[in-house]
């Protein structure tokens, strides 16, 4: 299994630009989830998803939006890049949302975005 | 849902135990301790999780408090490869990954 696999690894865009993180995982999970990482602050969630068709907003929505047509894709859309989105962006899975089974998060290695 | 108070940093000789210490004195019952790490430049990774009885596994062994309000993650012979972040976090037994509170850890330094 590869795992949470996240592309690209690196971005730079210009202000009011739009772009789309991917993330797509193979161990059939449930749950999905972005979170940004900046300096200082611990992981903040934006969106998630408890499975194909089901998304729901985290801590940190705003200029992000997510949509899940498949079990494994999960992507992260920026509609219109601000200097305050730059951030580390990283996708994590786990196979239950809820439930007896306590599956710990599986995440990528993250995107690396820098917003001009 | 309980937040957890780790101090920012620690060292570490290699080849020695490093034992590090988590307080989460608002922990409720039926709420569970993760450990995970994260490595520069990579996403988190998974260590261990535990309820009320101490854990092991290949990586590391979870020591919680009777009264529940604070653990301690040992690694038995710490390495080089172990100088990382290490994130204490509480998740209700059962509950969501959407109420995860992450904070900024304890950076963990391995010398030789």
């Amino acid at each position: 299994n590869a795992g949470v696999t996240q592309t690209p690894k690196f971005q730079v865009l210009k202000t009011g630009q739009s772009m789309t993180l991917q993330c797509a995982q193979d161990m059939n999970h449930e749950y999905m989830s972005w979170y940004r990482q900046d300096p200082g602050m611990g992981l903040r969630l934006i969106h998630y998803s408890v499975g194909a068709g089901i998304t729901d907003q985290g801590e940190v929505p705003n200029g992000y939006n997510v949509s899940r047509s498949t079990t494994e894709d999960f992507p992260l859309r920026l509609l219109s890049a601000a200097p305050s989105q730059t951030s580390v962006y990283f996708c994590a899975s786990s196979y239950r949302f809820t439930g007896v089974d306590n599956s710990p998060l599986h995440f990528g290695n993250g995107t690396r975005l820098t917003v001009t | 849902d309980a937040k957890t108070t780790q101090p920012p940093s620690m060292d570490c000789a290699e080849g020695r135990a490093a034992n590090l210490p988590c307080n989460h004195s608002t922990i409720s019952g039926n709420e569970y301790v993760y450990w995970y790490r994260q490595i520069h430049s990579q996403g988190p990774q998974y260590i261990i999780h535990g309820l009320k009885n101490n854990e092991t596994n290949e990586m590391a062994s979870l020591i919680i408090t009777e009264d529940r309000k604070s653990s301690t993650l040992i690694l038995p012979h710490a390495t080089l490869r172990d100088t990382a972040v290490y994130y204490c976090i509480v998740r209700p037994g059962g509950g969501n990954n959407r109420k995860l509170i992450w904070g900024l850890g304890t950076s963990l330094a391995v010398n030789p």
